[in-house]
């Protein structure tokens, strides 16, 4: 079956440093996302991209943050300059349309900053 | 605006016993509601969803809810509990609020099965 795959499944980074995940969708899936969970807390929504730009984005995703579909095939997440409180785990998942669609997620990749 | 309420980070059941997983939701706009499943070392996948229509759904693994709009719930159930049900359930709802469909997540619940 399909999957999303996601790399690193852990880093550990130091703050203010720059970090860069990894993201590998289904192949036929035309919209993708960036939703993460801090420790204990919900699953946030960050930003999704389609047609090769930021289709939504919430309050979360700002200046820090980047996303990039480089080839055909990857997206990535980019944090400039990681805070302490970006320490969190990383979810990408892709669908092949909005609407009541359901998200195909990866693994994650488990974000630590010291 | 939607949301999500999942009461309970951790719910503990024996194997065999009924499991009950809480969620309630917030939507402006008719919900689609999921449930997806997160086994260690995976990603979430889905155990069922509602868009429209009968209001029980059945889903994966014999897991099933049933959305009830009078009380905005949702809530995951599955008569007898296995060993291999224990992982983390997400609760999640989307709609066509602003023209985003968009899902929005609860914190998840965490479910241990007891032998």
């Amino acid at each position: 079956e399909p999957e999303v795959t996601q790399t690193p499944s852990h880093q550990v980074t130091q703050m203010g440093q720059e970090v860069i995940l990894r993201c590998v969708p289904i192949s036929n899936h035309l919209y993708f996302y960036w939703y993460r969970q801090i420790l204990g807390q919900k699953v946030e929504f960050l930003v999704s991209f389609y047609n090769n730009e930021i289709s939504e984005k919430s309050e979360i995703f700002d200046d820090q943050f980047s996303v990039e579909r480089p080839d055909g095939s990857n997206f990535t997440l980019k944090i400039r300059s990681t805070k302490l409180e970006d320490s969190a785990m990383y979810f990408c998942a892709s669908s092949q349309s909005s609407g009541a669609n359901v998200l195909t997620f990866g693994a994650g990749s488990r974000l630590t900053v010291l | 605006a939607q949301s999500v309420t999942q009461l309970g980070s951790h719910v503990s059941v024996s194997e065999g016993a009924l499991v009950l997983l809480r969620c309630n939701y917030s939507s402006s706009v008719p919900p689609y509601l999921f449930w997806y499943v997160q086994y260690p070392n995976q990603g979430l996948q889905l155990l069922l969803k509602y868009t429209t229509g009968a209001t029980l759904v059945k889903g994966i693994n014999g897991f099933e809810a049933e959305f009830k709009k009078s009380e905005t719930s949702f809530h995951l159930t599955k008569p007898s509990a296995h060993m291999s049900d224990a992982a983390e359930y997400f609760c999640a709802v989307s709609g066509k609020s602003g023209g985003s469909y968009i899902p929005t997540f609860g914190r998840g619940t965490s479910l241990i099965v007891h032998p």
